[in-house]
């Protein structure tokens, strides 16, 4: 079945670290590879995005890989700072296109 | 822009009781999307709706919730009766194409069902 696994659960930096957290799908169709960022008691927002023509995409500190071959995808956080301290998802469309379906998320947490 | 709004924001009931969630999407946005998040785990999949159509309610645990979206503006999630693996946050998104597409989260409503 469709399927999202994500690690690790739990990240521990320390500021200025660099932080990567993976995923890895089952459906080799999916073609857009979000990630969402949950602050806690807040709502998950969208922090970058990737699609299926293109391996990596940059954001200032944030930057997303795609290997389409191995199907995995993997956030990268450079010079933490501990406002990046959230629990991060992944997420890949099902095969229907009619949702996404999230990793189990992992706790970022930075410590200055 | 208003973003994706959901009430109430929280919700404690009794087992077997009756709970309506309410959300309203992004004006303009044709999809609306309920997910649930139980006691950390991930958050999972409840249903689709394009329009006033469900499209997809694979997600949805079985008969006591019921989803609907007349009009094709807000949704109401009702859940009845309630039992007490219901409890969790359920998040609304909106997007203006298909899923493929950037889905906006509301703050989610958190149920405790005791």
């Amino acid at each position: 079945g469709e399927n999202v696994e994500q690690h690790p659960s739990t990240l521990s930096v320390q500021e200025g670290d660099s932080a990567v957290i993976k995923c890895t799908y089952s459906d080799s169709a999916s073609n857009y590879f979000p990630w969402y960022k949950q602050e806690l008691g807040k709502r998950p927002q969208l922090i970058i995005d990737i699609r299926s023509n293109v391996g990596e995409k940059k954001d200032q500190r944030i930057a997303v890989t795609l290997n389409k071959t191995a199907k995995h995808f993997s956030l990268h956080i450079t010079e933490t700072q501990p406002e990046d301290s959230a629990v991060y998802f992944c997420a890949a469309p099902n095969q229907a296109g009619t949702a996404l379906i999230f990793g189990k998320g992992t706790t970022l947490s930075v410590s200055s | 822009e208003a973003g994706v709004t959901q009430f109430p924001s929280h919700s404690v009931i009794e087992k077997g009781q009756t709970v309506t969630l309410r959300c309203d999407p992004i004006s303009g946005h044709d999809n609306l999307y309920w997910y649930r998040r139980v006691m950390g785990k991930e958050i999972k999949f409840l249903l689709h709706f394009v329009k006033e159509s469900k499209q997809d309610e694979s997600g949805m645990p079985n008969n006591r919730f019921l989803a609907e979206r007349t009009g094709g503006t807000y949704s109401t999630l009702k859940v009845q009766p309630a039992e007490l693996e219901d409890s969790g946050v359920y998040f609304c998104a909106s997007s203006q194409w298909t899923s493929d597409e950037t889905q906006y989260f509301g703050p989610g409503t958190r149920l405790l069902v005791l």
